[in-house]
């Protein structure tokens, strides 16, 4: 069957630190998201991409960068990690424009100490 | 633009009473509305959308919502609860050709037995 999956599910640590956070899908979906889940505000996009080679800032973008290089896969990449982003990370992919359902990953748990 | 606000971020229904989760939004453009649900430390799954068929949307596990566009809302039912429909419901929208997805702030539902 085909499946989003985020690596890892759990990941501390420290301040300062560059943190890599995978996101790769088997569906074949030309467009991918971000999401960061914080209590009190749903989740907020940090980034998109709609294929290769694109990519664009959501809401709470800064902080945080993503590269397309292939279909399959949208890392997420905090340059120097910060307190205020720690958070559960929710990948996503869509295949269909108009209709727009997007299919989510289990989630990164991410701490930053 | 658009946005989205559930009017409750608590509910809690016995087994076996109706359900109804509150969402009312603002859009631009003709939208999209879907809601998600999200069992504890699970990924999101998607419930049901609107997209400009049928204005009754039926979804998975019994759920169904209405879109009003007078009222601009739209809520979620269940005629009864079920102990496994535990869990935090999200109301989303989109515009019509546009990607990326604007969430409520979630409602989490209690069903006491």
């Amino acid at each position: 069957d085909a499946e989003i999956t985020q690596s890892p599910r759990h990941k501390i640590t420290e301040t300062g630190r560059q943190v890599t956070l995978a996101c790769h899908q088997t569906w074949n979906h030309n467009n991918m998201f971000w999401y960061r889940q914080d209590l009190g505000h749903g989740l907020r996009l940090i980034h998109y991409s709609y294929g290769v080679q694109d990519t664009n800032k959501g809401e709470v973008s800064d902080g945080y960068s993503v590269s397309r290089s292939n279909t399959e896969d949208l890392p997420l990449t905090l340059e120097s990690a910060a307190s205020s982003q720690t958070s559960v990370y929710f990948c996503a992919s869509s295949e269909d424009r108009s209709k727009n359902i997007q299919y989510f990953g289990a989630g990164t748990r991410l701490s930053v100490l | 633009a658009q946005s989205v606000t559930q009017l409750d971020s608590h509910v809690s229904v016995s087994e076996g009473t109706p359900v109804l989760l509150r969402c009312n939004y603002s859009s631009s453009y003709s939208p999209s509305l879907f809601w998600y649900v999200q069992h504890p430390n699970k990924g999101l799954q998607l419930l049901l959308k609107y997209t400009s068929a049928a204005t009754l949307v039926k979804g998975i596990n019994g759920f169904e919502a209405e879109f009003k566009k007078s009222e601009t809302s739209f809520h979620l039912t269940k005629p009864s609860a079920h102990m496994s429909d535990a869990a935090e419901y999200f109301c989303v929208v989109s515009a019509k050709g546009r990607r990326a997805l604007t969430f409520g702030s979630g409602t989490r539902l209690q069903v006491q037995p």
